[in-house]
């Protein structure tokens, strides 16, 4: 069972809708990684946390510590946006441990 | 800058023979990482090394090998290339500090028949 659990697997969305994605993990980390993989294969970081929140452009990244649970938002979703969206947990060595991804399509 | 740069980006291999997948990088990042990316799962770390000159497993080292021949360029090696290892693999680099990002190189697609 993998210790990062991504939700949905994959996501279906029309152009302009808000998009949550979702990941759970099982114990406590020093840090949570929201990546993004384009269909070319490149696996780009997107954000950072260890708490609260993080805004960069359309993109929304919350943090819930207690509850071990984080969020990808994504606002005005555009089909430039489909792609595979990665959560990586950090816990206190110098590894992450990654979720399965949840697989973006976002149609005009 | 570069990042972490990845060669080759493709390859072929025949059932036992060997090849070595090249990365580097220009962050001066002490921690480097090589993962192997399989349909339905996570990235599954193969080797990682946390400095120049020390290396360790990861979660699936069976049938590699790999060199951190400096502190820019660490190589993962198969001796005996097997179907098992098809796969996508990607090198990474970072800092052993939980506040530090990862930086990821663009992949090598490799297929052994």
């Amino acid at each position: 069972k993998n210790e990062v659990e991504q939700s949905p697997q994959n996501l279906t969305a029309q152009e302009g809708e808000f998009i949550t994605i979702n990941c759970s993990y099982s114990v406590g980390i020093s840090a949570l990684h929201w990546l993004q993989q384009h269909p070319g294969g490149g696996i780009v970081s997107l954000f950072m946390l260890s708490s609260g929140k993080k805004k960069h452009g359309r993109l929304i990244a919350t943090i819930n510590i207690q509850e071990k649970h984080s969020s990808l938002h994504i606002t005005a979703s555009h089909p430039r946006d489909s792609a595979v969206y990665i959560c990586a947990v950090r816990y206190n060595t110098d590894k992450l441990i990654f979720g399965t991804g949840t697989r973006l399509q976002v149609f005009p | 800058n570069a990042g972490v740069t990845q060669t080759p980006k493709f390859q072929v291999l025949k059932t036992g023979q060997s090849m070595t997948l090249q990365c580097a990088q220009d962050m001066n990042h002490n921690s480097m990482y090589w993962y192997r990316q399989d349909p339905g799962m996570g990235l599954r770390l193969i080797y990682y090394s946390a400095s120049e000159g020390t290396t360790d497993k990861g979660e699936v080292p069976n049938g590699y090998n790999v060199s951190r021949l400096n502190k820019r360029e660490f190589s993962l090696r198969l001796e005996s290339a097997a179907p098992s290892q098809t796969s996508v693999y990607f090198c990474a680099s970072s800092e052993a500090r939980h506040d530090y990002g990862y930086t990821f190189g663009s992949g090598t697609r490799l297929t052994v028949v």
